[in-house]
């Protein structure tokens, strides 16, 4: 069974469009976050969310919105899409604030702008 | 805040043979973590490790939270372990979840 699912696994979209990713996990983890690993592999935190509720916004555009419609999913909102936004996106999840244990991730999804 | 870094960088080794892999972290940690990024992008978790030695399998890690280090071991290594392994750890000072750059393992037959 997948612990932390995303979806879609690629997305392909030209500049200027809107699309969301969607995680979920099934862990019954009370923090979910949005990593953002770049073309030179380095993977950078962008959004925590314990229980619903935002507890760590890194410096990203407020083009990235993130939505927790309950503690299982978080997904990411991205406006305005731009070149630099391809990456891979990870979403993760742990059984409580800022790993004080083990943090689980889903596959990823490669953004790929155009 | 923690400034997180692996060495080496990269490295190729010959199937069967052994290697360890480093991480040391600027200031003491009470969290520690080792990924291993497969070929095709999976993350998947080795091991939760803020301090002492687990093993598992050929995979064995240990850190040494006073003195800033965290090692992980591959023994008689596989093609299937080729990827790059991330150590990550939490800045408490300003509640950041911290990668290292990685190091990127080759396994070749």
């Amino acid at each position: 069974d997948t612990a932390v699912s995303q979806t879609p696994k690629y997305l392909v979209t030209q500049m200027g469009n809107d699309k969301s990713i969607k995680c979920e996990q099934n862990l019954g983890h009370d923090t979910m976050y949005w990593y953002k690993q770049d073309s030179k592999k380095f993977l950078k935190i962008m959004f925590s969310y314990n229980n619903k509720e935002l507890i760590i916004n890194e410096t990203v555009p407020n083009r990235f919105s993130p939505k927790s419609p309950d503690k299982a999913h978080l997904n990411l909102h991205i406006n305005s899409l731009e070149l630099g936004d391809s990456a891979v996106y990870f979403c993760a999840s742990s059984p409580s604030g800022v790993w004080n244990t083990e943090a689980f991730f889903g596959q990823g999804t490669r953004l790929t702008v155009v | 805040g923690i400034q997180v870094e692996q060495s080496p960088p990269d490295l190729i080794l010959q199937e069967g043979a052994n290697s360890t892999l480093r991480c040391n972290f600027s200031d003491s940690v009470n969290n520690l973590q080792w990924f291993h990024q497969n070929p095709w992008g999976q993350l998947i978790n080795l091991f939760y490790i803020p301090s002492g030695t687990k093993q598992n399998g050929r995979l064995s890690a240990t850190t040494v939270a006073t003195e800033r280090y965290s090692l992980l071991y591959i023994s008689s290594s596989q093609t299937t372990d080729s990827g790059v392994y991330f150590c990550a750890t939490v800045d408490t000072s300003y509640d950041k979840v911290i990668f290292g750059p990685g190091t990127s393992l080759s396994v070749i037959p």
